[in-house]
């Protein structure tokens, strides 16, 4: 079993929907959870973190957690083709600086 | 807004030679790391770095790898007698703790080639 799972797309959503990301960790002791995004050929860019269950949002961005279930998801309101690139979701086993295990990424495209 | 540099950004050597991948974190951050991602994979942590010493590494970061913070600024990836599987963008990262968060901003990445 992989250690963060995602679905790799890839996912089109037309302009201005909503598009949902999602992504599933087999450690359970996992404390911190990341999403970033990646344009093709550029670095990860953090966009959101997560630590606690329930919802955190950040403009146009919904980052969800459930432990319980493992998973956690990003939603991104009002799509734009801006928002076309590839989401990473990272998780982080034990509070402290430690290393981040990233998923394979789902590859998004905004169509206008 | 401050942000992670790195240098080169592409390098390429021959196999069996030694590169060293340079970063200059963010200026109040104590955390670094380095990863690496292999075209078309999923990016791999390879080490972390505080006060002076590594903290955690991975498997794929043997003898091969060290890393260095030779003064207040650089922290370097060095990577002797490259091999072909090498080729990689190598991420460099920093991160200040908030608490018990730790977020961490990633560099622009060198991209290295061996041939």
């Amino acid at each position: 079993q992989k250690e963060v799972e995602q679905n790799s797309g890839p996912l089109s959503v037309p302009e201005g929907a909503i598009a949902s990301l999602n992504c599933t960790y087999s450690d359970r002791v996992s404390q911190s959870f990341f999403w970033y995004r990646q344009y093709s050929g550029k670095s990860p860019e953090l966009i959101m973190s997560i630590y606690s269950n329930g919802d955190k949002e950040d403009g146009r961005f919904t980052a969800q957690l459930n432990k319980a279930s493992q998973y956690v998801s990003l939603l991104i309101r009002d799509s734009q083709p801006s928002d076309s690139a590839t989401y990473l979701c990272a998780v982080n086993r034990i509070q402290g600086a430690q290393k981040l295990v990233f998923g394979q990424g789902t590859r998004l495209t905004i169509n206008p | 807004e401050p942000e992670v540099t790195q240098t080169p950004s592409h390098q390429v050597t021959q196999m069996g030679q030694e590169v060293i991948l340079r970063c200059v974190p963010i200026s109040n951050h104590l955390y670094f790391y380095w990863y690496r991602q292999i075209l078309g994979q999923k990016v791999e942590f390879l080490v972390s770095f505080y006060n002076n010493e590594i903290s955690e590494k991975s498997e794929i970061f043997d003898d091969q790898f060290s890393v260095e913070r030779p003064d207040g600024s650089n922290f370097t990836l060095k990577i002797r007698s490259t091999k072909l599987e090498d080729s990689a963008m190598y991420f460099c990262a920093s991160s200040v703790a908030w608490g018990t968060v730790y977020e961490q901003y990633f560099g622009p990445g060198t991209r290295l080639t061996v041939t």
